[in-house]
């Protein structure tokens, strides 16, 4: 039972645009929510997170927007860069437990 | 600083064979976990613990064990391999549990069963 679902395994953007990544949830109990962004051969890296008490959360091109009624988190990433190439995973925290969906592959096209 | 750091990075297995994937972080983290990267499913919790002496089980524990009898070193044991545990291993580790610290993760072990 896939309790957090990124349902895009890839997504395509220009560079300049904005990325828009998406993620859904199925338990209520989560408190906090984390973005994660990952390149080849190397561990996850933290992004940005949200509280379950908020409804977005900025930090310089990257926004994370919470819509608890609707359980779904999404992530703006505003201008996109080459850079931001990778793997992108978000994870939902309930307890000491941290359940992450399955990744999105962004890929920044020149 | 190094971190989080596992070895081995690459190791094949045969089916049965036993072995332990480790790791150490040298933050002073209380909480650290071990997660398993397979295509399709993103990265599953196998086992966690909140501090030395105290370990517990993820989603998908069995056929792993783990300790934790220092702060530092968290290894996952793998006691007879199978096939259905190729898989990448990632160790993480944060300052506590439950607080809003995020997971600080090492590079990976990749690790195939024949």
């Amino acid at each position: 039972d896939q309790q957090v679902k990124q349902n895009s395994p890839s997504l395509s953007v220009q560079e300049g645009r904005i990325s828009i990544l998406n993620c859904d949830y199925t338990n209520s109990m989560f408190d906090y929510f984390l973005w994660y962004k990952k390149y080849p051969a190397e561990g996850p890296t933290f992004l940005i997170s949200i509280s379950s008490i908020k409804d977005k959360n900025e930090d310089g091109r990257f926004t994370v927007f919470l819509n608890k009624s609707a359980k779904h988190l999404s992530l703006h990433i505003v201008p996109s860069q080459p850079g931001d190439s990778a793997v992108y995973f978000c994870a939902a925290r309930r307890a000491q437990k941290l359940v992450f969906g399955q990744g999105t592959r962004l890929t920044i096209n020149p | 600083n190094a971190g989080v750091t596992q070895t081995p990075k690459f190791q094949v297995l045969k089916t049965g064979q036993s072995m332990t994937l480790q790791c150490a972080q040298d933050m002073n983290h209380e909480y650290m976990s071990w997660y398993r990267q397979d295509p399709g499913m993103g990265l599953r919790l196998i086992h966690y613990s909140v501090g030395a002496g105290i370990t517990d089980q993820g989603e998908v524990p069995n056929g792993y064990n783990v300790s934790r009898s220092t702060t530092e070193d968290f290894p996952l044991r793998l006691l007879s391999a199978a096939p259905s545990q190729t898989s990448v291993y990632f160790c993480a580790s944060s300052y506590m549990a439950g607080d809003n610290s995020p997971l600080h993760f090492g590079n990976g072990t990749r690790l195939t069963v024949t």
